[in-house]
């Protein structure tokens, strides 16, 4: 299974574009890069998956480039309700999740 | 569509007892996932079940099993409950397919005393 590395924390301001890069230097070729968010007590929510180039949903915008060894979340002007974990995981051929350390994200006023 | 649930949300138990956590899928899913979070250890797959089978497994001991029943709920059990053992158990469920979207419940709080 792939690893990810991710920075452990990071601070931003309201209104700000906030965006978290992730590393997966050993991803397997049919593996999607996946994006969860988590909130104290509950369990993660999916935010954002994609495999190459870029993809952007209602919430957020994921970066991936040719070689696929890295991955970039970014969140458009954030708001306090943001602040959260931030897990990037691949998932493929391997039907369980692989969570590692993951962002945390502190928005501030 | 109603989402994940899981029962009970806060159990308190004591060394060497045992524990059942239960968990209903989304309607149509048919694969459910359990996962163990603690502080130190961070999210870590327990074992996973599509159509009442067993179709992949962490790394955690024989104490840690679980089921699934026709109508693709699933319950855990622990058995001979440690103090390392309290955590926040989630479940999540999905379609089944690789790579796919996983919805995840609540969480079930284990204390174990």
């Amino acid at each position: 299974l792939a690893k990810t590395t991710q920075p452990i924390s990071m601070d931003s301001y309201e209104g700000q574009e906030v965006n978290i890069t992730c590393s997966h230097n050993n991803i397997a070729t049919n593996d999607y890069i996946t994006w969860y968010q988590q909130f104290p007590s509950q369990g993660p929510r999916f935010i954002i998956q994609g495999y190459k180039t870029k993809v952007t949903n209602e919430v957020a915008s994921l970066f991936i480039p040719a070689d696929r060894k890295s991955s970039t979340l970014s969140l458009p002007r954030v708001s306090l309700s943001d602040t959260a974990v931030y897990y990037c995981l691949p998932a493929g051929s391997a039907r369980q999740l692989t969570f590692g350390s993951g962002t945390q994200l502190t928005v501030l006023p | 569509k109603a989402g994940v649930t899981q029962t009970p949300r806060y159990l308190i138990k004591t060394r060497g007892q045992q524990v059942t956590l239960s968990c209903s899928p989304i309607s149509g899913h048919r694969s459910v996932s359990w996962y163990q979070q603690t502080p130190g250890q961070g999210l870590q797959f327990l074992f996973e079940y599509f159509s009442e089978t067993q179709r992949n497994k962490g790394n955690f001991p024989g104490r840690f099993s679980g089921r699934q029943f026709s109508n693709s709920r699933s319950e855990m059990n622990v058995s001979t409950l440690e103090l390392g053992d309290s955590a926040l158990y989630l479940c999540a469920s999905s379609l089944g397919q690789e790579g796919g979207e996983q919805f995840f419940g609540p969480g079930t709080r284990l204390t174990v005393l």
